[in-house]
């Protein structure tokens, strides 16, 4: 079955500082992989999507950035920090099958 | 705009009683719909996925499929306090999306003891 690590769980930041999250994925070889966004009292907002190595997809214009530089890792970028980028963010990946998605344990982003 | 409508709750039910959970889609395209609990300050975890017309069980949960009605809910029998959560419907994008989930806000479920 496949796993999907991300860390920290809880992240402080100030403005203008700049962002490195990472996921990886235990148990499966090439999933698609997903960066999720959940401000607080909101639904889930899909940031990028990657289907391979150096794949990305953007859903939503802003300044973060995704890279996968390897198959079973997923990186969220920012080189500055936005007050708005606060949220809980999520890795998911897929369990192949159309069964859904998995998701990780998720990182808490305050941007004070 | 493809979107998922969900009734953001909360819904208060007793322990014991059936909770129903309610969500519609705008897509007459999509084919796999999935439940999803997320208990506060934790991610997401599947409990339920159904892609054809009908009634799926599992356990005390039951999803429900009307394509032609554009809806798919969720049974919880014999609620319990540990059911306390938000639930989350989506939907599978096709085509260009195929494999992207969208999702609704969800429903936050309270089961009184």
């Amino acid at each position: 079955s496949q796993t999907i690590h991300q860390w920290p769980a809880t992240l402080v930041q100030p403005v203008g500082s700049p962002l490195s999250l990472e996921c990886t994925v235990e148990g499966t070889s090439n999933p698609n992989l997903y960066w999720y966004r959940q401000a607080a009292g909101r639904g889930l907002q899909l940031l990028f999507y990657s289907v391979g190595i150096g794949q990305i997809s953007s859903e939503v214009p802003q300044n973060l950035s995704a890279s996968r530089p390897q198959d079973r890792q997923f990186i969220l970028s920012s080189k500055k920090l936005l007050l708005s980028d606060s949220g809980f963010y999520l890795c998911a990946g897929t369990t192949g099958g159309n069964y859904g998605y998995t998701f990780g344990s998720g990182t808490r982003l305050t941007v004070v | 705009q493809k979107e998922v409508e969900q009734n953001s709750g909360p819904l208060s039910v007793p322990e014991g009683a059936i909770a129903s959970l309610n969500c519609t889609y705008s897509d007459r395209g999509s084919q796999s719909f999935f439940w999803y609990r997320q208990y506060s300050g934790k991610s997401p975890e599947l409990i339920m996925f159904i892609y054809s017309n009908g009634d799926k069980e599992d356990g005390r949960f039951t999803a429900q499929l009307n394509k032609a009605s554009q809806y798919v809910s969720l049974l919880i029998r014999d609620s319990q306090p540990s059911d306390s959560a938000t639930y989350l419907c989506a939907w599978e994008g096709y085509g260009g999306s195929q494999g992207n989930l969208i999702f609704g806000k969800g429903t936050k479920l309270s089961v009184k003891p």
